[in-house]
């Protein structure tokens, strides 16, 4: 069975300051992992994925993140985000045949 | 761009009511799911669908059903809708299954059951 965990509920932070949201999975099949983010009132969409290859993955708006094997883990980062990242992010891990999420991070940034 | 349509953005339903949800995807993607999504409890699937006609149980699916009659096309169906319900639904779809994993979704529709 697959599942992911989402360390923190909450990430507040300032504008331009650096963020890491925390992910942590549990895979019996091969280890296929992503992250959406959801903009308020918006659907779902993909930010990034890792399927195999380089570890440090890059998405969209800044978002890079790192599978770690022997962590279990794909940390999400952005070196300095801005006020319209603000939105609830997603970890997910490739099961069988569907994705299971995880519980969501909201990260929150402030002026 | 893919484009995943659901027909309400906010429902408002009785209990013991019969609810209809309609999803309707232009990109002719081959598989499509339903999600409901809670504060906490992130997203959870409740049925998907790799081809018209079939359907696929997935880890919450009690109290539901679901309906492909045609490929663009992904109902979920309350048969009696009760407050435990209330939640926002989401829709998604996926090209086919070597794509699966990467999900359009529908802005999602918040159905309150009174």
């Amino acid at each position: 069975a697959q599942s992911v965990t989402q360390l923190d509920s909450q990430v507040p932070v300032f504008e331009e300051a650096p963020v890491e949201l925390r992910c942590n999975y549990s895979s019996s099949v091969s280890v296929y992992l992503f992250w959406y983010v959801q903009y308020p009132n918006q659907g779902l969409q993909l930010l990034l994925k890792y399927l195999s290859g380089s570890t440090l993955v890059k998405g969209i708006n800044g978002f890079e993140a790192e599978f770690n094997k022997s962590q279990t883990s794909f940390h999400l980062r952005k070196p300095s985000v801005h006020i319209s990242d603000t939105a609830e992010y997603f970890c997910a891990v490739r099961g069988y045949s569907t994705l299971t999420f995880g519980k969501g991070t909201m990260l929150l940034v402030s002026p | 761009d893919v484009k995943v349509t659901q027909s309400s953005r906010y429902l408002v339903k009785r209990t013991g009511e019969k609810v209809f949800l309609e999803c309707v995807q232009d990109m002719d993607h081959e598989n499509m799911f339903w999600y409901r999504q809670d504060p906490g409890l992130g997203l959870r699937l409740i049925y998907f669908s790799y081809d018209v006609k079939m359907k696929e149980k997935g880890d919450i699916p009690e109290g539901y059903s679901v309906s492909r009659e045609k490929k663009e096309r992904f109902s979920l169906i309350l048969e009696s809708a009760s407050t435990n319900q209330t939640s926002m639904y989401l829709c998604a779809s996926s090209l086919n299954r070597g794509q699966y994993e990467k999900l359009f979704f529908g802005s999602g529709t918040q159905l309150s059951v009174l």
